[in-house]
């Protein structure tokens, strides 16, 4: 069955480093992958979308990996700040040509200390 | 910026009562989502409807489950007889079109409580 795994231990890191979080996918050959931030209590909030045919993504202080042969994808976050303590949601993508829906991972919580 | 609403941000219900969470997605928006979130877990897919009907269901959305868009402004997620393992937050979604570039607008959530 398909599986999308994110790490589940909270990531605590030191202002001004950058955070790296993974999303692996199994029995899956996902058209793209998208990258969700969710604050306690909140619907997820779209950051970042990559292609299969997209090694790299950037926007701002974000950077998104997509490896389709490791099926991996790495998130990362330079020069983090408190306020990007939250938790991240990767949802790989199949093209079906029904609803798009998203399939989630499970998230993992960042917390980025002074 | 056009946001997707939901009201309301929480229910509290008696196990076997009906409840109807309500949603306004953004205007212009053509594809409608419901997902739910039990505390401490994954967001789950439960519903896409387009064109007025269902697109996809998932095994959560059983024959107790329904959604409806009765106005052109209004999508709702009707639960008919609410169990224990109901409660959760309860998002809904919107989409401008199938685009691989377009992404999903989430609402606040309503938090649902079955006692």
């Amino acid at each position: 069955s398909q599986k999308i795994e994110q790490n589940s231990e909270a990531l605590n890191i030191q202002e001004g480093k950058t955070a790296t979080l993974t999303c692996n996918y199994t029995n899956y050959s996902p058209a793209y992958l998208q990258w969700y931030r969710q604050d306690p209590g909140r619907g997820p909030v779209f950051l970042l979308l990559i292609r299969e045919n997209e090694k790299e993504k950037r926007k701002e202080r974000l950077k998104v990996t997509f490896d389709t042969t490791l099926k991996q994808s790495l998130f990362h976050i330079t020069a983090s700040q408190p306020a990007d303590s939250a938790t991240y949601l990767c949802a790989p993508y199949i093209l079906t040509g029904g609803g798009n829906k998203l399939t989630f991972g499970t998230g993992t919580q960042l917390k980025v200390e002074l | 910026e056009p946001e997707v609403t939901q009201t309301p941000s929480h229910q509290v219900t008696q196990m076997g009562q009906e409840v109807i969470l309500r949603c306004v997605p953004i205007s212009n928006h053509l594809y409608f989502y419901w997902y739910r979130q039990i505390l401490g877990q994954k967001v789950e897919f439960l519903v896409s409807f387009y064109n007025n009907e269902i697109s996809e269901k998932s095994e959560i959305f059983d024959d107790q489950f329904s959604v409806e868009r009765p106005d052109g402004s209004n999508f709702t997620l009707k639960i008919r007889s609410t169990k224990l393992e109901d409660s959760a937050m309860y998002f809904c979604a919107s989409l401008p079109s199938a685009g691989v570039q377009e992404t999903q607008y989430f609402g606040p959530g309503t938090r649902l409580l079955v006692l």
